[in-house]
């Protein structure tokens, strides 16, 4: 099993509407968890943390499951300047690397 | 601040050519790292460092080699390109790689064609 999965898409929502991805993680003892933001031919960029109690900005929600061991990013009236791909991102224990997901594609359209 | 950069930001080599990415930062960040990223493969860890002198590899780091002589830069180097090579290469940073909390800044990427 990967150690970090997520629906690659792509999800074609209309502007205005709510949309979800969910993540899944492998390893129970994984510490830290993030939602990146990656617009096309453009480099990742930090879209929020997930912290346990779950967390809102605005039109975004993150919610981290532990027991089912999955994060969650809700989007809300979606903008047409929310398509991008959306990376899933997890820290283990211990001194290591961050582990990304492959992303999820959203296409917001008119 | 500058942030992440990386020179050059597109590349073409021939079979067998050897090249170096440059990817400094100015944030006197102690994690550097790189990554290729492919269509449907999303990205993978070539190679990474905790702190000036010490490097250590990734998921994918054959072919490649790094080092770290100072802070501020982590240079990548090619042997010997190979087709297989063709692909994006994003060079990242974060303050520490002890705090399981540090935003991975991104350098906008160098895109390499290998023919």
């Amino acid at each position: 099993r990967k150690e970090v999965e997520q629906d690659p898409g792509p999800f074609n929502v209309p502007e205005g509407a709510t949309v979800a991805f969910n993540c899944t993680y492998s390893n129970s003892a994984s510490q830290s968890f993030f939602w990146y933001r990656q617009d096309c031919r453009k480099e990742p960029k930090l879209l929020m943390s997930v912290y346990s109690s779950g967390n809102e900005d605005g039109r975004f929600t993150a919610q981290l499951n532990r027991a089912s061991q999955y994060i969650s990013l809700l989007i809300r009236d979606s903008k047409l300047s929310d398509s991008a791909t959306y990376l899933c991102v997890v820290n283990l224990p211990g001194n290591t690397p961050l582990v990304f997901g492959k992303g999820t594609r959203l296409s917001v359209i008119a | 601040n500058a942030g992440v950069t990386q020179t050059p930001k597109f590349q073409v080599l021939k079979t067998g050519q050897s090249m170096t990415l440059q990817c400094a930062q100015d944030m006197n960040h102690e994690y550097m790292s790189w990554y290729r990223q492919d269509p449907g493969m999303g990205l993978r860890l070539i190679h990474y460092s905790v702190g000036a002198g010490i490097t250590d590899q990734g998921e994918v780091p054959n072919g490649y080699n790094v080092s770290r002589s100072t802070t501020e830069d982590f240079p990548l180097r090619l042997l010997s390109a190979a087709p297989s090579q063709t692909s994006v290469y994003f060079c990242a940073s974060s303050y520490s790689s002890r705090s399981t909390r540090d935003t991975q800044y991104f350098g906008p990427g160098t895109r390499l064609t290998v023919l």
